[in-house]
């Protein structure tokens, strides 16, 4: 069964600190997606990555990484230089190959503090 | 132009009483779908409509009927609304592929509608 987990809950940095986020995932698939979603204290869900098994390339954008590692079913997600805007919880989500199936992890609620 | 729209954004409405959400997508993607976040913030997924058709219904109960006109639009109608109804739900569409195609395929969200049951 599919199951996505982020162990944890809640992390407080000081502003300018860099911040991992873990993701740990269970599929039986050989084919499927996983991603990264930010939600604001706004409520909307923010797309921020995509990456399909296929492809363990790591991914840099601006402050943002991600450490995809099949071996160890983690799909990691670091801020650098965090700011007070990046406070909001963070979901890692796994879907089947033809996304009929999400599933989203429990999320860390990140608070960057000034 | 938004991509995933949801109307209304807020509802406010008594126990009992039968209320619906809509939501369209401008997208052209084949497949859409309901989620509800409840108050811990966990995202569980209700229905997946692929053109028009139901593929997934994740016991829900059936107070909740989903309604797709047209591949665009997924609407939630919920009957007989209770207090545990109370939550954020969230529209979506997506592109389905096929196995070992790798394609940059969207997983678009709406932004939301807060459901309060009073």
């Amino acid at each position: 069964a599919q199951k996505v987990t982020q162990a944890q809950t809640e992390i407080s940095v000081v502003e300018k600190e860099d911040v991992t986020l873990d993701c740990v995932y269970e599929t039986r698939d050989t084919t499927y997606y996983l991603f990264w979603y930010k939600q604001p204290p706004s409520g909307e869900l923010v797309f921020l990555i995509r990456r399909n098994s296929f492809d363990e390339q790591n991914e840099i954008s601006g402050r943002y990484s991600w450490n995809f590692q099949k071996s160890t079913s983690s799909f990691n997600f670091t801020i650098t230089a965090s700011q007070v805007v990046d406070s909001a919880v963070y979901f890692c989500a796994l879907s089947e190959w033809n996304f009929n199936k999400f599933y989203f992890g429990s999320g860390t609620k990140l608070n960057v503090k000034p | 132009d938004t991509a995933v729209s949801q109307t209304p954004k807020y509802l406010v409405t008594q126990m009992g009483n039968d209320k619906s959400i809509k939501c369209e997508q401008n997208l052209g993607h084949d497949t859409m779908y309901w989620y509800k976040q409840d108050s811990k913030k966990f995202l569980k997924i209700m229905f997946s409509y692929n053109n028009k058709e139901l593929i997934i219904n994740e016991t829900v109960p059936n107070r909740f009927s989903p309604k797709s006109p047209d591949k665009a639009h997924l609407n939630l109608h919920i009957n007989s609304l209770e207090l545990g109804d109370s939550a954020v739900y969230f529209c979506a569409s997506s592109q389905v592929g096929t196995p070992g195609e790798i394609h940059n395929y969207g997983y678009t969200f709406g932004s939301g509608t807060r459901l309060t049951v009073v």
